[in-house]
């Protein structure tokens, strides 16, 4: 139980392009998710934290016109990198707890390379 | 959840032998906590968790202490494995909040 999926696993694209990565909670329902990037050897950033249809709250630092996040379901969450930049290139992490629970399952998180 | 993004410190262990992770946590209020394991190029996986009215709890190879006093978490891990190897974060929550730690990174040598 508690498997969370990510998709696509690793994207490459042109600077400038916009990239959407979902997260999906596949057993369970999720009223919350979370969305990290992590940078090589280094632990996790949270990005955002998005309640389902509510606007994401995002953490300090983090430009929300930038990543773009909706969870229209509970079962979905998507990121959005726009006009993406080599720096954006980084993994990124989602995670969702549900059913009462505070426990955060993560998915298998999204390498974003951008050219 | 907070985390802050630090360079991983680093436990080298034998390959049979017994490993311990150590975790300072921050936030009295927080009752709930887990040990997550990040192998590379993969998302963290939950291990065990404990509640703050306990002090110790077994897994499988796993056993995670609570020292509420001192505001400290350990994972023990018996006879390590290389499979071991990842990075090993804790995680305190509390108030509907979570905080990670910086995580460390668990090197096996066979």
């Amino acid at each position: 139980g508690a498997v969370v999926s990510q998709h696509p696993s690793w994207v490459i694209c042109k600077s400038g392009t916009s990239v959407k990565i979902e997260c999906r909670s596949l057993d369970f329902q999720a009223t919350t998710m979370f969305w990290y990037r992590q940078f090589p050897k280094q632990s996790l950033m949270l990005m955002a934290t998005s309640n389902e249809g509510s606007k994401a709250t995002y953490e300090q630092g983090v430009e929300k016109d930038k990543f773009l996040i909706n969870h229209a379901s509970l079962t979905l969450s998507t990121l959005t990198v726009t006009s993406a930049h080599p720096e954006d290139s980084s993994f990124y992490i989602c995670s969702a707890t549900g059913g009462g629970s505070d426990t955060q399952y993560f998915g298998p998180g999204t390498r974003l390379t951008v050219l | 959840g907070e985390s802050v993004g630090l360079h991983l410190p680093t436990l080298s262990v034998q390959e049979g032998d017994n490993s311990i992770i150590n975790c300072a946590y921050s936030n009295s209020a927080s009752d709930y906590f887990i040990w997550y394991k990040q192998e590379s190029g993969k998302g963290p996986q939950f291990i065990i968790d404990i509640r703050s009215n306990m002090d110790k709890r077994q897994g499988q190879r796993v056993t995670v202490l609570l020292n509420k006093t001192v505001k400290h978490l350990s994972l023990q891990i018996a006879a390590t494995q290389p499979g071991d190897s990842a990075v090993y974060f804790c995680a305190e929550i509390g108030g509907f909040k979570t905080i990670f730690g910086a995580g460390t990174r668990l090197f096996v040598k066979a």
